[in-house]
This record gives C-alpha cells, structure tokens and sequence, in this order.
C-alpha cells in the first residue's frame, strides 16, 4: 500500500521562529490534507492541497504531486502552534492515509 | 462550517459492556468514517458508510460494527467491549460527487477507557 512519512518526527522551537514540515508519499493520490490536532485530540483542517499552493495566515502549504511531496511552512510561531500535524493522502474517496505526524514543541 | 459532533469527549466502560458511539453531521456529506487513533499505530480506519443503510469495512473491523439509518448520523458500536478497545475515536465525514472536493472534516474525539 501507499507509504505517507513525515519529517521530522519532533520539533522544538522557539517562539517567533519559521519551520517547515514535509510529507513524502510514495504513489500517486487524489488529494492531501493537512490537519493541526490541538492537545484536546481534535483534527482541524489546515489545507487541502492535492496540487499546488495555499496561503492562510501565518501558514502557507505546497504540494507538488509529480514529486510525490508536500510542504508545510509555520512563520512567527507562537505557543498556540505547537501540537501534532498530520499529512495525510486520499488514494479515492474513502481510503485516506496517514503519516506518523510531526510533534510541534514552540516554547515562549 | 462543516459541524461534527460526537456524544461524548470521554468514556469509561467496563469488559463486555455493549458501547455505542455516535457521530452526527451538519453538511448532508455522503460520507462518514469511524478511525481510532493509537500512540505508535497512528489513525486506523475501522468503517466507513457511503451512503444511508450501506457500510464497508476499513482496516480494522474486527470487534465493531455500525449503523447509518439516518444521512448526518453514523454509530459505531463495540458489541462486548474489551480492554484492548481503549483509544481514541474520531468520526469524520466528507462530501462526493463530481465538482466536489472529498475533503475530510473530523469531530472532536471520544477517549474511550474500557477497565
């Protein structure tokens, strides 16, 4: 099956610090998503991007499918970023796969 | 905005209880999923329904079964649960159909504990 890693596994930083996440997949996918899952557990939606590039606020999102990748850039990093995010690639409608997540650490 | 809710955020039920889950959605999506979340073993699919009444298994069927007799509402059920069942479950629902995205939208999570 479709293999999704995420890199790095941990990142700690310091407050008001840019990052970037990166999500390999090894076949080709409908569509990716990234979530944000706070400390609570809940999955928020960040982007859904099978292709191109997205901007909201302070993140921005790039995928570029020939090369089987996606990026995700967290600028200014405050406090309320740190958590767990999770790329995750659609092979159709109702077969979505996960990575292992990237452990977010931005400390004040 | 996309709205899902579960019943409840936390659960603790003993061996052999009969435990429902529910999920319900606000955005007439076609389809709802159940996963369970696990540190080490990430998100894992259990059941996803694709329409009322119909259901298929995900990868990790076994000990669970489900009910969508309703469009916005979809059950998971642990028959007799067992301790090996604690986790976290996450329902998540996504439109279908041409011209529309099947972008996920999840719920908030139940951290079930079974003594």
């Amino acid at each position: 099956g479709i293999q999704v890693e995420q890199s790095p596994p941990d990142l700690i930083l310091q407050e008001g610090a840019n990052s970037t996440l990166r999500c390999n997949f090894s076949d080709s996918v409908n569509n990716l998503q990234w979530f944000h899952q706070n400390p609570w557990g809940q999955l928020i939606n960040l982007f859904y991007i099978p292709s191109g590039t997205k901007q909201n606020g302070r993140l921005s999102a790039t995928t570029v499918a020939t090369e089987r990748y996606s990026l995700l850039y967290i600028s200014s990093s405050q406090t309320t970023d740190s958590g767990v995010y999770f790329c995750a690639v659609c092979i159709s409608d109702n077969d979505m796969r996960f990575g292992a997540g990237t452990r977010l650490t931005v400390k004040p | 905005d996309v709205k899902v809710t579960q019943s409840s955020r936390y659960l603790v039920k003993r061996t052999g209880e009969k435990v429902f889950l529910e999920c319900v959605q606000d955005m007439d999506h076609e389809n709802m999923f159940w996963y369970r979340q696990d540190p080490g073993l990430g998100l894992r699919l259990i059941y996803f329904s694709y329409d009322v009444k119909m259901k298929e298994k995900g990868d990790i069927p076994e000990g669970y079964s489900v009910s969508r007799e309703k469009k916005e509402r979809f059950s998971l059920i642990l028959e007799s649960a067992s301790t090996n069942q604690t986790s976290m479950y996450l329902c998540a629902s996504s439109p279908t159909g041409p011209g529309r995205s099947n972008e996920q939208f999840f719920g908030p999570g139940t951290r079930l504990t079974v003594l």
